[in-house]
């Protein structure tokens, strides 16, 4: 059955860039989103339709789809960028999350 | 601007029932799917359902689906999950959040509430 990989934890230096993973069935052709989550907030959406950032997104963060797998980018990393990351599709009329990321700016 | 406010939780025993609601604004209600997702505190998101713009199509997560409906009333800006047959399991904050879609085709979540607090427990 459909499933959405993340990795558990990706860590980056101040001003290096970080590239969080996304893997599941032919994520190429799904409308892949992301959200940020801080401790003890809500999700933001941060990146829609695979490349696509709401308004009030930094330019800073940047999305991709290629095969299998999708990825959110974040140029430039600051310490606010420091959250909990998940992806999410629809497949089959089901929502799907991935286990969610961990970015750590060290 | 887009506000989400969920209400209803708290404290219930095993086997009893309990119903959030959503109340929303800044937006027109009427023409948007919405859903609810539940998050273990330190883990990760959970999707619960989720209902179409005019309530005509509900869709549930397997774990939910035959103990929790989900409804809405465009009169009042305001949907509605109806949690029965509560498990320990069911234990997790309950986010309401607004599709940009008005119902299951293919969406994302663009806002979110501030989420609610369930507690099952004996």
């Amino acid at each position: 059955s459909f499933a959405l990989t993340q990795p558990p934890s990706v860590s980056v230096s101040p001003a290096q860039t970080a590239t969080i993973s996304c893997s599941g069935e032919n994520l190429a052709n799904k409308y892949v989103a992301w959200y940020q989550q801080k401790p003890g907030r809500s999700p933001v959406l941060v990146m829609y339709q695979g490349s696509k950032r709401p308004s009030g997104i930094s330019e800073r963060f940047s999305g991709a789809r290629f095969g299998d797998k999708a990825t959110l980018t974040i140029s430039g990393t600051e310490a606010p960028d420091e959250a909990d990351y998940y992806c999410h599709v629809w497949d089959r009329k089901i929502v799907f999350f991935g286990g969610g990321t961990r970015l750590t700016v060290l | 601007q887009v506000q989400l406010v969920e209400s209803g939780g708290g404290v219930v025993q095993p086997g009893r029932s309990l119903r959030l609601s959503c109340v929303g604004s800044g937006f027109n209600f009427k023409n948007h799917g919405m859903h609810w997702i539940r998050q273990v505190p330190g883990k990760g998101l959970d999707w619960v359902a989720m209902i179409s713009y005019d309530g005509g199509e509900k869709l549930f997560a397997d774990s939910v689906r035959g103990r929790f409906t989900i409804s809405r009333d465009n009169s009042k800006n305001t949907q509605f999950l109806q949690m029965n047959n509560l498990t320990p399991e069911d234990t997790a904050i309950y986010y309401c959040a607004k599709d940009n879609y008005y119902d299951s085709s293919g969406g994302h979540m663009d806002y979110w509430g501030q989420g609610v607090l369930v507690t099952v427990s004996s």
